[in-house]
Order: structure tokens, then C-alpha cells, then sequence
């Protein structure tokens, strides 16, 4: 398993603000999930990056995959209360009949109205 | 379609009794696995299985038994619980644990006192 470093992990801003958060390891990746949990909640997948480069956008949220695959951010435009909650990301470390999901500590984030 | 179902939600245990949290998923994964939540240290892996009769170690596995009789459920069994083991307990499974999503519970908060 590899050591996946998120940052900053702890994001206070103001409604409307623009934010983005980080996902880095010295290791490269295979690919790269980023998950959002609410409180009392399991988290829940919002993206899956494969390809070095890659940019994948869902609504406000744009994922971006570095060329050499060993980091990863999310950029979220004009942020919304409904956007409070602490984003992780996870990689997959598979080989030798071994398969584990192995998260960051991820950044909780707080939109104020 | 109910997903992945945890329980009980919450659970105070005392210093050295056991007990066991239920895990069942009803999407026919083969993949499944326990994780344990705690301030600043992210999720970490406690055991997984990648179908029934199959169960492995994860990063977290000390203090903790699994098995996986059924594909359906995958129970974690504390034999004699202390209070490091005070945390949030997530349940998930997916179909592929390489690049599929993988759907959590929606948690056990144990105390141990």
C-alpha cells in the first residue's frame, strides 16, 4: 500500500468561493477514487480517474489526474453549503490475490452561508 | 434495493465483552470490507474478503475477526473489546475492488468503555 497525503485538511470558506483540494503520493497510481462523506454517513463515490491527464468534471466539481499519475485534485467552483463535508480520496493497491482500497485522511471542508 | 446494511448504529460496550457487527449487502458483490474511522486518521482497513470462504488482513486486523460464510454477509467480531477499539465502523463492497465504486454502510459508532 502506498501513503496518500491530502491536503489541506481542514477548509473553511464562504459561500461562492472557489476552493481545491489535493491528493499526492510518491508512489504512482493505478487509479485514483475521490469520495465526499456527509456526517453519519458512509462515503460516497463522486469520481474514478484512470488515465494520466485526465480531467473529469461533475457539475462544480473538476477532478484533475497529474500526467505522472502520483497526484490529484478537486477544484470546486462557487461552493455551497450542500458542499460541507470531508472529501477523501483512495487508491487501490491490487497484486498477489491482495485487493484494499487505501484512503487519505482527507479534508473536511465548510461552506458558511 | 437496499445496498449495504449495517448494524446496530450505535453500541457501548464494556472493557473486555464481545460482540459482533452485522454487515449484509444484497447487490451479489464478491468484494467486501471493514473499515474503522477515527479523527484525523482517515479510514483504515481492518479485514476484507473477496468472496465467501475467502477473508484477509488488512492494515488495522489485531482485535478483530471476520468470516464470510454467504456472499450476502460479512460480520466483524470483537472477542474482547478495549477502548483503542472506540471508533466508527464502515462496512462496504463492490463488484471489482479495481476501479468500481464501492458502497458503504452508513456506519457503527461503538464506545468502549
Amino acid at each position: 500500500t502506498q501513503l496518500l497525503e491530502q491536503s489541506p485538511q481542514f477548509l473553511s470558506i464562504q459561500e461562492g468561493e472557489n476552493l481545491t483540494v489535493y491528493c499526492n503520493s510518491s508512489s504512482v497510481f493505478s487509479s485514483l477514487q475521490w469520495y465526499r462523506q456527509e456526517p453519519g454517513e458512509g462515503p460516497v463515490l463522486l469520481v474514478t480517474v484512470v488515465t494520466g491527464g485526465e480531467v473529469k468534471k461533475l457539475k462544480r466539481l473538476t477532478f484533475q489526474f497529474g500526467d505522472a499519475r502520483k497526484d490529484s485534485s478537486l477544484h470546486i467552483t462557487a461552493a455551497q453549503p450542500g458542499d460541507t463535508g470531508l472529501y477523501l480520496c483512495a487508491e487501490t493497491y491490487s497484486g498477489a490475490g491482495s485487493y484494499q482500497l487505501t484512503f487519505g485522511k482527507g479534508t473536511k471542508l465548510s461552506v458558511i452561508p | 434495493n437496499a445496498g449495504v446494511t449495517q448494524t446496530p448504529k450505535f453500541q457501548v460496550l464494556k472493557t473486555g465483552q464481545s460482540m459482533t457487527l452485522q454487515c449484509a449487502q444484497d447487490m451479489n458483490h464478491e468484494y467486501m470490507s471493514w473499515y474503522r474511522q477515527d479523527p484525523g486518521m482517515g479510514l483504515r482497513l481492518i479485514h476484507y474478503s473477496v468472496g465467501a470462504g475467502i477473508t484477509d488482513q488488512g492494515e488495522v486486523p489485531n482485535g478483530y475477526n471476520v468470516s464470510r460464510s454467504t456472499t450476502e454477509d460479512f460480520p466483524l467480531r470483537l472477542l474482547s473489546a478495549a477502548p483503542s477499539q472506540t471508533s466508527v465502523y464502515f462496512c462496504a463492497s463492490t463488484r471489482s475492488p479495481t476501479n468500481e465504486k464501492l458502497f458503504f454502510g452508513s456506519g457503527t459508532q461503538l464506545s468502549v468503555l
